[in-house]
C-alpha cells in the first residue's frame, strides 16, 4: 500500500533562518506531488505541484522553493524565513489519473 | 478548473443528517467532483468522487443533478466526530486539472450534542 511521510511535525525558526521541509512517498511510482500551506482557520494555499523529477510549478510567488530529487521525494525550501511563512504546510501525492490525493501529517511552522 | 463555491459553515446535532451543497457553474464536460473532510492539524482526507447521479460510500452521499452545476455531500446521520471542514473540489483531466489540485475555502461543519 502507499503512504507518505511527511517531517518534521513541528517546527520553531527564527526569522531569516533557512528551512527545509521533506516528503516522500512509498509504494507508487511517478506520482504527482504537492506542497500545500493552511493558515489557522483558513483553507488550503496550493504553493508547488510537481508531475515528475524536475517539472515543477509554483502557484504563488513567494521566498519559498520545491525542488524533486527523486521520483518520490518533494522538498520544500526557503533560503530566509518571513514571519508570514507560519502556518501548517502539508505534503500530499495523487496518481495524476483523478482528482483523489493522500496528505501526509502535516508540518506546524512558527517563525519567531 | 472549475471554480467552487460552499456555504462558509453548518451547524447540525447529533443524528441528523447533513447536506452540504457546493456550486460549480463552469464545470467542464470531462470533470469529476471531489470530497474531503479536515479534522484540525490533519491534512484532508478524501471522502467520495462521483460524475454524475447518485455515489453512496459507507461514510457519504454524493448527489449531482444532471445539469452538474451543483453536488451536495449529504452525512446520514451525524456525530460529534463529523465536526470538521468540508471541501468541495473540482477537476479534469483536460487543462491539468487532476495535476493541479486546488481546494476552495471550504465549509466549516459543527456537529453539537
Amino acid at each position: 500500500s502507499q503512504t507518505i511521510h511527511q517531517w518534521p511535525a513541528t517546527l520553531v525558526q527564527p526569522v531569516g533562518s533557512p528551512l527545509s521541509l521533506e516528503c516522500t512517498v512509498e509504494g507508487t511510482s511517478n506520482p504527482n506531488l504537492y506542497w500545500y500551506r493552511q493558515a489557522a482557520g483558513r483553507g488550503l494555499q496550493l504553493l508547488f505541484y510537481s508531475i515528475g523529477i524536475d517539472q515543477i510549478s509554483s502557484e504563488v510567488p513567494q521566498n519559498l522553493s520545491a525542488s524533486r530529487p527523486q521520483d518520490r521525494q518533494f522538498i520544500l525550501s526557503s533560503k530566509k524565513l518571513l514571519l508570514s511563512d507560519s502556518g501548517f504546510y502539508l505534503c500530499a501525492w495523487s496518481s495524476g489519473e483523478n482528482t483523489e490525493a493522500f496528505f501526509g501529517q502535516g508540518t506546524r511552522l512558527t517563525v519567531v | 478548473l472549475a471554480k467552487t463555491t460552499q456555504p462558509i459553515s453548518m451547524d447540525s446535532y447529533e443524528g441528523q443528517e447533513v447536506n452540504i451543497t457546493c456550486s460549480h457553474n463552469n464545470i467542464a464536460t470531462n470533470d469529476y467532483i471531489t470530497w474531503y473532510q479536515q479534522f484540525p492539524s490533519q491534512g484532508p482526507r478524501f471522502i467520495i468522487q462521483g460524475y454524475k447521479t447518485k455515489v453512496t460510500n459507507e461514510v457519504a452521499s454524493l448527489f449531482i443533478p444532471a445539469d452538474r452545476k451543483s453536488s451536495t455531500l449529504s452525512l446520514p446521520r451525524v456525530s460529534l466526530s463529523d465536526t470538521a471542514v468540508y471541501y468541495c473540489l473540482v477537476g479534469g483531466p483536460l487543462g491539468g486539472g487532476y495535476n493541479k489540485l486546488i481546494f476552495g475555502a471550504g465549509t466549516r461543519l459543527a456537529v453539537h450534542p
